[in-house]
């Protein structure tokens, strides 16, 4: 079955750029999503179609692909950020998501 | 916005049915452009999509469980619903519903989520 993988965490100071990876060997041909979860919630959206930003989310929010690795990038990220991240794809009509990265602001 | 509440029994015995629904508000759920998921979340496999159903009924399912799953909606009650048989304690997990404008796209908004734990 078709795999996304993600780093288990990624650390990262206050007001500089996190870059949390996701791995998949179809991703340069298909569209991938970001999910933000903060512990007790539920996901929100904060990237879609790899690179758009739902209204709402902050403008330090970006996402980009390279071959077939896509990147979310949190530019000056906050306190608020820490939360735990999914990268989420479609393969021949199935949802699926990374395992996840924990990014943690210190 | 449109916004989801999932609801039903926190605890099933292992080998019954789990039945969970989800109630839709700010919107129909007959709503063309729409359609309707079910995601459930576990420590061991993480997010899982189990499935997503139109408002005509017609339904798609993740092969790892559509042996086991159905999902239903009901437009009267603006609600639809997950029916998961056989649990196991592997079936433990929060589940969310979630919703989206286009198959194969993005999931926005979810639900809060609820714990369904399989145990005797």
């Amino acid at each position: 079955s078709y795999e996304l993988t993600q780093p288990p965490s990624v650390s990262v100071s206050p007001g500089q750029t996190a870059s949390i990876i996701c791995s998949g060997e179809k991703l340069a041909n298909i569209y991938t999503y970001w999910y933000q979860q903060k512990p007790g919630q539920s996901p929100v959206l904060v990237i879609f179609r790899s690179a758009t930003r739902p209204s709402g989310i902050p403008e330090r929010f970006s996402g980009s692909v390279s071959g077939n690795t896509a990147t979310l990038t949190i530019s000056g990220t906050q306190a608020m950020d820490e939360a735990d991240y999914y990268c989420q794809s479609w393969d021949s009509g199935t949802a699926v998501f990374g395992g996840g990265t924990k990014l943690t602001v210190l | 916005q449109v916004q989801l509440q999932e609801s039903g029994p926190g605890l099933v015995k292992p080998s019954q049915t789990l039945s969970l629904t989800c109630s839709v508000s700010g919107g129909s759920i007959s709503d063309d452009d729409c359609y309707w998921s079910w995601i459930r979340q576990s420590p061991d496999k993480g997010l899982e999509w189990i499935g997503y159903i139109f408002s005509s009924g017609s339904a798609y399912y993740n092969p790892a469980l559509k042996s086991r799953a159905l999902i239903s909606v009901d437009t009267s009650k603006n609600q639809f619903s997950l029916t998961l048989t056989s649990v196991t304690a592997a079936d433990t997990a929060v589940y969310y519903c979630a919703t989206s404008e286009t198959p194969g796209d993005l999931f926005d908004p979810w639900g809060q989520g609820i714990l369904v734990t399989v145990s005797s």
